[in-house]
C-alpha cells in the first residue's frame, strides 16, 4: 500500500463550487504540504503543517484552506473554484524529527480540473 | 530570495548515451539541494540529496549529482540513459523550515 495517498485521484468541477481534497498518510510523520503543480511553473507550495495545531501559508495560499484533522490526515480545500485553480495538486510529507534537511514524500496528486 | 532555474525545459538523448540536467540555485545560506523525478501520471520520487560533506552525490537508479557551490549549482548525471529514464526532472532547494522550493522541471525524452 502507498505511504501517502490522495483521494480523489482526478475531479472535474464548476467555477464557484466548493470542492476538497484530501490526503492520508502511513508513514506516522508530523509534517504534511500541499503543493500545486502548473506547466513550465514546476511546484508551488500552497500551505503546509507542521503538526495538529501548526498551519502555515506557503507561497500561493490565496484561494484555498486546509484542515490537519490528524496527524495522518491533511485537506485541502477550495471554498470557490476557480479556473485557474485547474492543476495537479500534491501532498507531501516529511519525518520533521531533524528540522531541516529532510526528504519529502510524495502523494500520486490530484488532477483538478475547474469548468 | 531563493529560487532554482532549470534553462533545459526539454532534453532528448538516445538509449545508452550520457545525460547531464542542468540546474542552478539561488539561497543565501547554506543550501539542501534535491533532485526528483516525476515519471507519467505519478508523485515525484526522490533521486537524490546534498546536505553536506562530499560534493558528488550518488542516488538511485545510477543517478548522481555534483553540487558546485562557486557555480550555485547541481547538476545531475547519468552515465548511460535507459529508455526507463524518460520522465521529468525537478531540482529542488529547502529554504528553511524544510520548505522546497522547486525549479520549473526538465522534461527527458529517451529515442531508441
Amino acid at each position: 500500500d502507498a505511504d501517502v495517498t490522495q483521494t480523489p485521484r482526478n475531479r472535474i468541477t464548476k467555477t464557484g463550487k466548493r470542492i476538497m481534497l484530501e490526503c492520508s498518510q502511513t508513514k506516522g510523520h508530523d509534517r504534511m504540504y500541499w503543493y500545486r503543480q502548473d506547466p513550465g511553473l514546476g511546484l508551488r507550495l500552497i500551505y503546509y503543517s507542521f503538526d495538529v495545531k501548526d498551519i502555515n501559508k506557503g507561497e500561493i495560499s490565496d484561494g484555498y484552506s486546509v484542515s490537519r484533522q490528524a496527524q495522518a490526515k491533511f485537506s485541502l480545500s477550495l471554498e470557490s473554484a476557480i479556473p485557474n485553480q485547474t492543476a495537479l495538486y500534491f501532498c507531501a510529507t516529511s519525518d520533521g524529527s531533524l528540522g531541516v534537511q529532510e526528504t519529502q514524500y510524495f502523494g500520486p496528486g490530484t488532477r483538478l480540473l475547474v469548468l | 530570495a531563493q529560487s532554482v532555474t532549470q534553462p533545459d525545459i526539454h532534453i532528448t538523448v538516445s538509449e545508452g548515451a550520457s545525460l547531464e540536467l542542468r540546474c542552478n540555485y539561488s539561497y543565501g545560506a547554506t543550501p539542501y539541494l534535491f533532485w526528483y523525478v516525476q515519471s507519467p501520471g505519478q508523485g515525484l520520487q526522490l533521486l537524490l540529496k546534498y546536505f553536506s560533506g562530499d560534493t558528488l552525490v550518488q542516488g538511485i537508479k545510477g543517478f548522481e549529482a555534483e553540487f558546485k557551490r562557486s557555480q550555485s549549482s547541481f547538476n545531475l548525471r547519468k552515465p548511460s540513459v535507459h529508455w526507463s529514464d524518460a520522465a521529468e526532472y525537478f531540482c529542488a532547494v529547502e529554504a528553511g523550515a524544510n520548505n522546497l522550493f522547486f525549479g520549473t522541471g526538465t522534461r527527458l525524452t529517451v529515442i531508441p
